[in-house]
């Protein structure tokens, strides 16, 4: 199976500021790798896949890019609303896998 | 829209089983493929399993070990997951979604219901 980690596992930030979220994958698993957001008792979003493409209605302050083993999540302005866990999430191959999380909450 | 509802949950005695729906609308769904994936009280995502559009191929996690089934109802719009033999650490929400493309799974998902919590306990 492949193996997602995520750095760092939680962070504080303020509103306005840039925030990065990294994850790597155990092997290579090229674009194949999703993003997503969750906020307390909600549903998973999907904020970008294929590592760097945008999913409709996503704001444009979140971005993705990589490739290989080695993918970041940029947010260049946080907005209150933004304040969440995040997953990465590779989709090469079955069984799908899951980062562990990062959280984000207000400085 | 597309909205997708989870039923059947609840609180099950160890080993007993338990059937889960999600009911789909608002989208072509014999065109998608589908998912589960579940949540452990305070924990990460884990998924669970996939099941293409027609229904012919069915993917696992490793760490079912053969105990749960995916199934669907293109008829009725209906996804299902067959819970067999549980266990206390299956206790979770489970939540269904739907994949992102039309046709051959690209193995992401768009549109998740809201989720449906299983307890497993004596």
């Amino acid at each position: 199976d492949i193996q997602m980690t995520q750095s760092p596992s939680s962070l504080s930030a303020s509103v306005g500021d840039r925030v990065t979220i990294s994850c790597r994958a155990s092997q290579t698993i090229s674009s194949y790798l999703n993003w997503y957001q969750q906020k307390p008792g909600k549903a998973p979003k999907l904020l970008i896949f294929a590592a760097s493409s945008l999913q409709s209605g996503v704001p444009s302050r979140f971005s993705g890019s990589g490739s290989g083993t080695d993918f970041t999540l940029t947010i260049s302005s946080l907005h209150p609303e933004d304040f969440a866990t995040y997953y990465c999430q590779q989709s090469y191959s079955t069984p799908l896998t899951f980062g562990p999380g990062t959280r984000v909450d207000i400085k | 829209q597309v909205q997708l509802v989870e039923s059947g949950g609840g609180v099950v005695q160890p080993g007993r089983s338990l059937r889960l729906s999600c009911a789909a609308s608002g989208f072509t769904f014999s065109n998608y493929g589908l998912h589960w994936v579940r949540q452990a009280p305070g924990k990460g995502l884990e998924w669970v399993a996939l099941i293409s559009n027609g229904g012919t191929n069915k993917f696992y996690a490793d760490s079912l070990k053969g105990r749960f089934t995916v199934s669907r109802d293109n008829s009725k719009n209906t996804l299902y997951l067959q819970m067999d033999s549980l266990r206390a650490e299956d206790t979770a929400v489970y939540y269904c979604a739907k994949d992102l493309s039309l046709g051959t799974p690209i193995k992401t998902s768009d549109y998740w219901g809201q989720g449906t919590l299983v307890t497993v306990s004596p």
